[in-house]
């Protein structure tokens, strides 16, 4: 069946803009992330959405991000006034629920802020 | 969640068997293992879970010890395509769980001909 799918696959923007990502869960999967992996380095968890309950939005660096969950479908990722430093690929994942850790992984938006 | 301890690098001729080791000398009893890879300019791929057996499915094997601090995953014939960053992640099941996982830094694989 279909996978993760995320778009748009790149996004150069210049430093100040708004952006918005979008990730589209494998269907029937109640769970939903957002990681952040800036090159080289390791994932970093920015929001979950779990069913109707409140996302943990414990990741989010700044007040900046933001990001918003349409029932169990797509989410969209928010940047505001974007910065150099917001340079990364963005990954989205989902899952069945949350209780569990198989997370399946889209192929990321790669955000280079100019 | 527990911390992970990985080897930065390995590597492994092609064929043979590849053993990627991992340290979770403070895992708790509600705790499993996961394991996930990712291959370059690619999103993490889940490999496989397991609690305190011995794990198999048809990409790779779990080997855990007995007390659970240590566990090794297996791919028993390593191919160019395995070449990937390896992850070893320790994280509850469970309601009180955010559902989040941790990523350390992994152990980068190369599978050499």
């Amino acid at each position: 069946g279909a996978g993760v799918s995320q778009s748009p696959s790149n996004k150069v923007t210049e430093k100040g803009k708004d952006v918005e990502l979008r990730c589209d869960p494998i269907s029937g999967h109640t769970a939903l992330y957002w990681y952040r992996q800036r090159l080289g380095q390791g994932l970093e968890f920015l929001i979950y959405f779990q069913g109707n309950s409140a996302p943990d939005k414990s990741g989010l660096p700044s007040d900046r991000f933001s990001a918003e969950r349409t029932g169990e479908s797509v989410s969209t990722l928010t940047i505001q006034r974007t910065q150099q430093e917001d340079s990364a690929v963005y990954l989205c994942a989902s899952s069945r629920t949350g209780w569990e850790g198989e997370q399946y992984f889209g192929p990321g938006t790669r955000l280079t802020v100019t | 969640d527990a911390k992970t301890t990985q080897p930065p690098s390995m590597d492994c001729a092609e064929g043979r068997a590849a053993n990627l080791p991992c340290n979770h000398s403070t895992i708790s009893g509600n705790e499993y293992v996961y394991w996930y890879r990712q291959i370059h300019s690619q999103g993490p791929q889940y490999i496989i879970h397991g609690l305190k057996n011995n794990e198999t499915n048809e990409m790779a094997s779990l080997i855990i010890t007995e007390d659970r601090k240590s566990s090794t995953l297996i791919l028993p014939h390593a191919t160019l395509r395995d070449t990937a960053v390896y992850y070893c992640i320790v994280r509850v099941h469970g309601s009180s769980n955010t559902g989040k996982l941790i990523f350390g830094q992994g152990t980068t694989l190369q599978v050499k001909p």
